[in-house]
């Protein structure tokens, strides 16, 4: 099946710092990429969708100058967590639409990056 | 107003019995995909099942089922012969609309904490 590989899957780094995230998918191309953020015992809440070689669309209350999306490939994905506070700290999972995929299919999903933020 | 709303934040079964963990949504479009994913503690997202809103057949996978009354707008999951590792959270999630940019995120749930009791 289609794989997704986040990394990493812990991180932990000071107040002030940036912190990036790689999504990629290993055995296909993806055309379409979404990036999570789950705090704990929490739904997923979509942050932003990047499409490859064209810029992020985030969702409403998403700042862009902290949470910095870039697709340059269609097997890769980034989100850059800049200037990193300790309210940052969070779980955030990427997923990947698949090229090939129509509506009824579902995103993989990476395992995830819990970010701690001291 | 919530566009999946998942009423039980958590949920016992005992081992080798059936649950169901529900799932109402809200909708305007005709044409929707309703998803179930698996989220055991490691935090990866596991899709189990799929139903589309014009498919006339409830989704079945395995010991999965979706129980689908669309005059009612719920999808609820089945889960036949429970088994211990079946413990995880378990997210309903929507996708919609049904076509053009953007179609393929998806709009999750707050989610059902199942615990499998041996």
């Amino acid at each position: 099946g289609a794989v997704v590989s986040q990394h990493p899957s812990r991180v932990i780094c000071k107040s002030g710092t940036s912190v990036k995230i790689e999504c990629r998918s290993l055995d296909f191309q993806a055309t379409t990429m979404f990036w999570y953020r789950q705090f704990p015992k929490k739904s997923l809440m979509l942050m932003a969708t990047s499409n490859e070689g064209s810029k992020a669309t985030y969702e409403q209350g998403v700042e862009k100058d902290k949470f910095l999306i870039n697709h340059a490939s269609l097997t890769l994905s980034t989100l850059t967590v800049t200037s990193a506070h300790p309210e940052d700290s969070s779980f955030y999972i990427c997923s990947a639409r698949e090229l090939s995929s129509d509506r009824t299919s579902p995103l993989h999903f990476g395992n995830g990056t819990r970010l701690t933020v001291t | 107003a919530q566009k999946i709303t998942q009423t039980q934040p958590g949920m016992f079964v005992q081992e080798k019995e059936a649950v169901t963990l529900d799932c109402t949504y809200d909708t305007s479009d005709q044409s929707y995909g309703l998803f179930w994913y698996k989220q055991p503690s490691s935090g990866e997202m596991i899709f189990l099942i799929y139903q589309g809103s014009y498919d006339e057949q409830n989704a079945t996978e395995g010991r999965y089922s979706l129980n689908f009354q669309k005059a009612r707008k719920s999808a609820n999951l089945v889960i036949s012969a429970s088994q211990l590792g079946d413990s995880a959270m378990y997210f309903c999630a929507m996708r919609e609309p049904y076509s053009g940019a953007g179609s393929y995120q998806l709009t999750f749930g707050k989610g059902t904490k199942l615990s499998v009791i041996p």
